[in-house]
């Protein structure tokens, strides 16, 4: 049972063109989100993250977008450059249980290419 | 400073053979958490560890342990390898709590 979904393997876009990257989740116990960016034999490098009780968060030319009640979130980039061509990583957290311990659980991934 | 080292980096064991992997993590970060990246079923969370203790767990058979030792640094056991075990192995050091966690390079596990 896939509680976080990325619907789309991958997407191609053009430099200096907006890549909206999207994300599904089940769970309503997630309440913090985050995107990871990876590039091949690199592990996942931190990009972004929100809040349950936030709807957006922009961070330079990225933004992540949280609809709790359709449970989506999305990235963009503005303007994407060939630089952010790697595969990205939604992952969502659920309510920290006591004790404090964190478990992400992270989507399949898309791989994003972007075209000079 | 330093990020979160892994090691080694890559391994190529025999099926019913054990691997022990190691994870130093960022100075000062006090848990250390491990996924397993395989092509079908993308990053999947093993166990987090926080001051020598195993705090969460996934779904993995118990042939997959894990420890911390007093200085942070983490080692994760497979014992008894299946095929299915071949994947990225991935360690990753936070503060603690609530918050972005730092990843390591990752072990490149091959079991033949």
């Amino acid at each position: 049972d896939q509680q976080v979904k990325q619907n789309s393997p991958s997407l191609s876009v053009q430099e200096g063109r907006i890549s909206i990257l999207n994300c599904d989740y089940t769970n309503s116990m997630f309440d913090y989100f985050l995107w990871y960016k990876k590039y091949p034999a690199e592990g996942p490098t931190f990009l972004i993250s929100i809040s349950s009780i936030k709807d957006k968060n922009e961070d330079g030319r990225f933004t992540v977008f949280l609809n709790k009640s359709a449970k989506h979130l999305s990235l963009h980039i503005v303007p994407s450059q060939p630089g952010d061509s790697a595969v990205y990583f939604c992952a969502a957290s659920p309510k920290i249980t006591q004790g404090g311990s964190e478990k992400l659980v992270f989507g399949k991934g898309t791989k994003l290419t972007v075209n000079p | 400073k330093a990020g979160v080292t892994q090691t080694p980096r890559y391994l190529i064991k025999t099926r019913g053979q054990q691997v022990t992997l190691s994870c130093s993590p960022i100075s000062g970060h006090r848990s250390v958490s491990w996924y397993q990246q395989t092509p079908g079923q993308g990053l999947q969370f093993l166990f987090e560890y926080f001051s020598e203790t195993q705090r969460n767990k996934g779904n993995f058979p118990g042939r997959f342990s894990g420890r911390q030792f007093s200085n942070s640094r983490s080692e994760m056991n497979v014992s008894t390898l299946e095929l299915g075990d071949s994947a990225l192995y991935l360690c990753a050091s936070s503060l603690g709590g609530r918050g972005s966690a730092f990843f390591g390079q990752g072990t490149r596990l091959t079991v033949v």
